[in-house]
């Protein structure tokens, strides 16, 4: 079964600063990676997904996620972040053994002005 | 506009009654989820379905009962037995047989059991 883990629970950040959330998985043959986006109150969106093709994949909102194959790794990135993304960021895997993906425990993004 | 609707936003039960939280969707997709969100926990797989009259247990299924008699319905009920029912939950919709496409997720509905 697959794993994902985000290694930062939380992780505070300056307005307009760089940002990356971290997130690795466990090794599989084929593998399709997604990072969602949940508000307060509400349900998950999708930011971005990895099928195959070009590691670096582009979503809503400005940001951005890296495949590497070799370190089992999705991070998402984002150049310069708003108090609009205070959110938490959650990354999800799933592989042709299993039609369910499964998810990381989020990260919280906190965006201070 | 397709999507899903989860409803009531907001629920409040005494302890030993059952409730159902109501998921409708207009995506015509055949797989249903329901999971649990507690703070620090991430989300957590209640229950799934992968067509119309049949459906299968996920991780944390005990207290927790669902039907999907309907494509577009799968509500969930909490019973007397879940024993610590006070939650976020979320119902997810997606394609059949393609793990390469997103979930869907509802708005959520918040549980409250005092």
């Amino acid at each position: 079964a697959q794993s994902v883990t985000q290694l930062d629970s939380q992780v505070p950040v300056f307005e307009e600063a760089p940002v990356e959330l971290r997130c690795n998985y466990s090794s599989s043959v084929s593998v399709y990676l997604f990072w969602y986006v949940q508000y307060p109150n509400q349900g998950l969106q999708l930011l971005l997904k990895y099928l195959s093709g070009s590691t670096l994949v582009k979503g809503i909102n400005g940001f951005e996620a890296e495949f590497n194959k070799s370190q089992t790794s999705f991070h998402l990135r984002k150049p310069s972040v708003h108090i609009s993304d205070t959110a938490e960021y959650f990354c999800a895997v799933s592989d042709l053994g299993s039609y369910i993906p499964t998810f990381g425990r989020g990260t919280s993004l906190i965006v201070h002005p | 506009d397709g999507g899903i609707t989860q409803s009531p936003k907001y629920l409040f039960r005494k302890e030993g009654q059952n409730v159902t939280l109501s998921c409708e969707q207009n995506l015509n997709h055949d797989a249903m989820y329901w999971y649990r969100q507690d703070p620090g926990q991430g989300l957590r797989l209640i229950y799934y379905s992968q067509i119309v009259n049949d459906f299968q247990k996920g991780d944390i299924a005990e207290g927790y009962s669902v039907s999907r008699e309907k494509k577009e319905s799968f509500p969930l009920t909490v019973t007397s037995a879940q024993k610590n029912p006070t939650a976020f939950y979320l119902c997810a919709s997606g394609q059949q047989g393609t793990p390469n496409s997103p979930l869907h997720f509802g708005n959520g509905t918040r549980l409250t059991v005092t």
